[in-house]
C-alpha cells in the first residue's frame, strides 16, 4: 500500500534562508507521481510541484524545487530564499498510476519563517 | 485562485441531521475527488468521479455518498452527522489521467455540535 512519511511535525527558519522539507515514501507500483501542497492558515491547499517517477530532471517551479532520489524513495520540497509568506503547513502526497488516481497525503510540516 | 469552487464555506450544524456540499471543478475538468481533512486522520481520500461516474473509494461511510452530474458539478451528501464528522471537506479536479495535477478548492469546514 502507498505510505507517505515527513518526519518533521515543525520547522522554524529564518527569512531569506533555503529551506528543505522532508518527504519518503513507499510503493510497489513502478509508475506514481510525486506532489506537494502549501496550506496556510486560511486552510485552501495550494499545489506547488509535480515530480513523475519516469522524470530524468528534478521538477522546479520558481523558487521551489523537488530533490528526487528514486533509489531512496526520496522527494525532499526545497525552498530557496525563504519569505514570511512562505509560514504554512506543507503537505507532500503521492498518487500511484495504477488503479484509483486519488492522493496519499503525509501528516505535514508547519513551517515557519522567522523575520 | 485555482478554479475549483465549493459552497457552502462553512457549516454548523446538529447531529443526525443531514447536510449536501456542492463543487465545481475547474473549467475542462473531467475528474472529481473529495477529500476529508480532520485533526486525527489528516487528509483521506473519500471518491472519485469522472465524467459523471464514480471511479474510485476511498475511506467513505456508508452514510456519506457523492454524485457527479451531467454538467459535471458534483455534491456530497452527509447523513445521520456525528461529531467526529467534524472536519475540513475538500473537493479537487484534474483533467483526469496520470500526468495532471489535482487542484483543490478552498474547502468546506463542517462543525457537528
Amino acid at each position: 500500500a502507498q505510505k507517505i512519511t515527513q518526519t518533521q511535525p515543525g520547522m522554524f527558519v529564518q527569512e531569506k534562508e533555503a529551506v528543505t522539507l522532508d518527504c519518503t515514501y513507499d510503493t510497489s507500483d513502478p509508475s506514481y507521481g510525486l506532489f506537494w501542497y502549501k496550506q496556510p492558515s486560511s486552510g485552501e491547499m495550494i499545489f506547488l510541484i509535480y515530480q513523475g517517477s519516469y522524470d530524468q530532471q528534478n521538477a522546479t517551479e520558481g523558487r521551489y524545487s523537488l530533490n528526487f532520489q528514486k533509489a531512496r524513495k526520496s522527494a525532499n520540497l526545497v525552498i530557496s530564499a525563504s519569505q514570511l509568506g512562505d509560514s504554512a503547513m506543507y503537505f507532500c502526497a503521492m498518487r500511484e498510476d495504477q488503479g484509483a488516481q486519488k492522493l496519499v497525503f503525509g501528516q505535514g510540516t508547519r513551517l515557519t519563517i522567522n523575520p | 485562485d485555482s478554479g475549483v469552487t465549493q459552497t457552502p464555506k462553512h457549516l454548523i450544524t446538529a447531529t443526525g441531521q443531514r447536510v449536501t456540499l456542492r463543487c465545481s471543478p475547474r473549467s475542462g475538468d473531467l475528474s472529481v475527488y473529495w477529500y476529508q481533512q480532520s485533526l486525527d486522520q489528516g487528509l483521506q481520500f473519500l471518491i472519485q468521479y469522472y465524467n459523471g461516474e464514480e471511479r474510485a473509494k476511498g475511506n467513505i461511510l456508508e452514510r456519506f455518498s457523492a454524485q457527479q452530474f451531467p454538467d459535471l458539478h458534483s455534491e456530497l451528501n452527509l447523513s445521520s452527522l456525528e461529531l467526529g464528522d467534524s472536519a475540513l471537506y475538500f473537493c479537487a479536479s484534474s483533467v483526469g489521467g496520470r500526468d495532471y495535477e489535482q487542484y483543490f478548492g478552498p474547502g468546506t469546514r463542517l462543525t457537528v455540535t
